[in-house]
């Protein structure tokens, strides 16, 4: 079974620029996260998608940023315009839908192996 | 929201020793706890995880513990390997598919 992918792996792009980035979850795994890790910090959730449907947005740092799940499959974070804070790795997770024991269940979430973003 | 905070940011040890590393989270609501560790180059993988009903967990080599009214849970390999050499993760989570938050990560060395 393949696991989640990332598409690019490194993206180097200039401040004022666009970038997108595409996340393809394991397949039949409604839920499907983004986080970022900053050099040298944590890593932090920006955003949570069951299905196409934004579950959780809370983690977004502002405006320019936004992530798309149409069809409830693939997923898109589209950075425009990039700022050069905004540099750092994002990862994309996968899990699949909860069990019959509701917040009692513990998916495990499976990650990809991130793209790169830097920014001149 | 939660925090979570890991220590010590970086550990080496001679092959054979043991690692431990230990994070303390700020949310009571959190009930689950899962390790992470990514190797040089890949992906962030579940190697443990641990729910708020146990109090220790063990698989093979790695361990981890939790004690839920300090609010600190602690990761611990025995017999280090120069395979162990990455960074380890900690995370938080309320349960079922919500978010997890992590800590900053541990580098862990193993010298052979």
């Amino acid at each position: 079974e393949a696991g989640v992918t990332q598409f690019p792996s490194h993206s180097v792009i200039e401040k004022g620029q666009t970038v997108t980035l595409r996340c393809d979850p394991i397949s039949g795994h409604d839920n499907l996260y983004w986080y970022r890790r900053v050099m040298g910090k944590e890593i932090k959730f920006l955003l949570h998608f069951v299905k196409e449907s934004k579950q959780d947005e809370s983690g977004m740092p502002n405006n320019r940023f936004l992530a798309e799940r149409t069809g409830g499959t693939y997923s898109t974070l589209k950075v425009q315009p990039a700022e050069l804070e905004d540099s750092g790795v994002y990862f994309c997770a996968s899990s699949q839908p909860l069990g019959a024991g509701g917040l009692s269940s513990y998916n495990e979430q499976f990650f990809g192996p991130g793209t790169r973003l830097t920014v001149l | 929201g939660e925090n979570v905070e890991q220590h010590p940011s970086t550990l080496s040890v001679q092959e054979g020793d043991s690692a431990v590393i230990k994070c303390t989270y700020s949310d009571s609501a959190s009930n689950y706890f899962p390790w992470y560790k990514q190797e040089l180059g890949k992906r962030p993988q579940l190697i443990i995880d641990i729910r708020s009903n146990v109090g220790e967990k063990k698989d093979q080599r790695i361990a981890v513990t939790l004690n839920k009214t300090a609010k600190h849970f602690s990761l611990h390999i025995t017999e280090t390997q120069p395979e162990d050499s990455a960074v380890y993760f900690c995370a938080a989570s309320r349960g079922g598919n919500n978010r997890l938050a992590f800590g900053k990560g541990n580098q862990v060395v193993v010298i052979p």
